[in-house]
């Protein structure tokens, strides 16, 4: 079946650096999605993604849908401790009808101040 | 908006236990989704609903998961028998619409003894 590969798996950074991860498929994807799970909750979507090559920000996030349809990058610039969480990358493949949500491993991000 | 609502937040049970966790979603959203995440597997699809009709069970683990949605307002999922294994965070999602963003509850954090 379909399956997300994420890297890293945890990362461990100093305040105000940059941070980058990426997602990899072996299949294609119409939509990417990021989400960020803090600890004790569900997750939140921070960005979506709907057309390759499409490069999208969310304040000090930026993602990019590769142009392969096959991958996803999250970047985070001068992190800061509420960055820590699981972040969460989503391929969603739409045809005609309702194509569920497959959810990569997770990245874990650690922020030291 | 209150957001997706789930109880119990926490649940510990013993081994043979039915279990029944409990998901509103939010008010006008015609697709819920229930989902399980453990470390081992991350985060699973379990059934999702359209419109209060199951449409995919195909990640239900086996006979002992049944999940209803009897209103566009209620869902629930039942275990019976709990065991172990199925220690897990459960989330309920919900989604305003084909392809749309999927709203995570906080999530029910199951133990079975």
């Amino acid at each position: 079946g379909q399956q997300l590969n994420q890297s890293p798996q945890s990362m461990f950074i100093q305040e105000g650096e940059d941070v980058s991860m990426n997602c990899t498929s072996s299949s294609i994807f119409n939509t990417w999605l990021w989400y960020k799970q803090d600890p004790g909750e569900g997750p939140v979507l921070l960005i979506a993604l709907y057309k390759a090559g499409e490069l999208t920000s969310n304040g000090r996030l930026t993602a990019q849908f590769g142009i392969t349809r096959k991958d996803s990058f999250l970047n985070i610039s001068a992190s800061i401790p509420s960055d820590v969480g699981i972040y969460f990358c989503a391929g969603q493949l739409m045809k005609t009808s309702y194509d569920k949500v497959i959810f990569g491993p997770g990245t874990s991000l650690s922020v030291i101040p | 908006d209150a957001g997706v609502i789930q109880s119990p937040r926490h649940e510990v049970t013993e081994m043979g236990q039915e279990v029944t966790l409990r998901c509103k979603p939010i008010s006008g959203h015609d697709y819920l989704f229930w989902y399980r995440q453990t470390m081992m597997r991350g985060l699973e699809l379990l059934i999702y609903f359209n419109n209060n009709v199951p449409i995919d069970d195909s990640g239900m683990p086996e006979d002992r998961f049944s999940a209803k949605m009897p209103n566009a307002s209620f869902s629930t999922l039942k275990i019976q028998p709990s065991e172990p294994r199925d220690s897990a965070v459960y989330f309920c999602a919900s989604s305003p619409g084909h392809g749309a963003t999927q709203y995570f509850g906080p999530g029910t954090r199951l133990l079975v003894l």
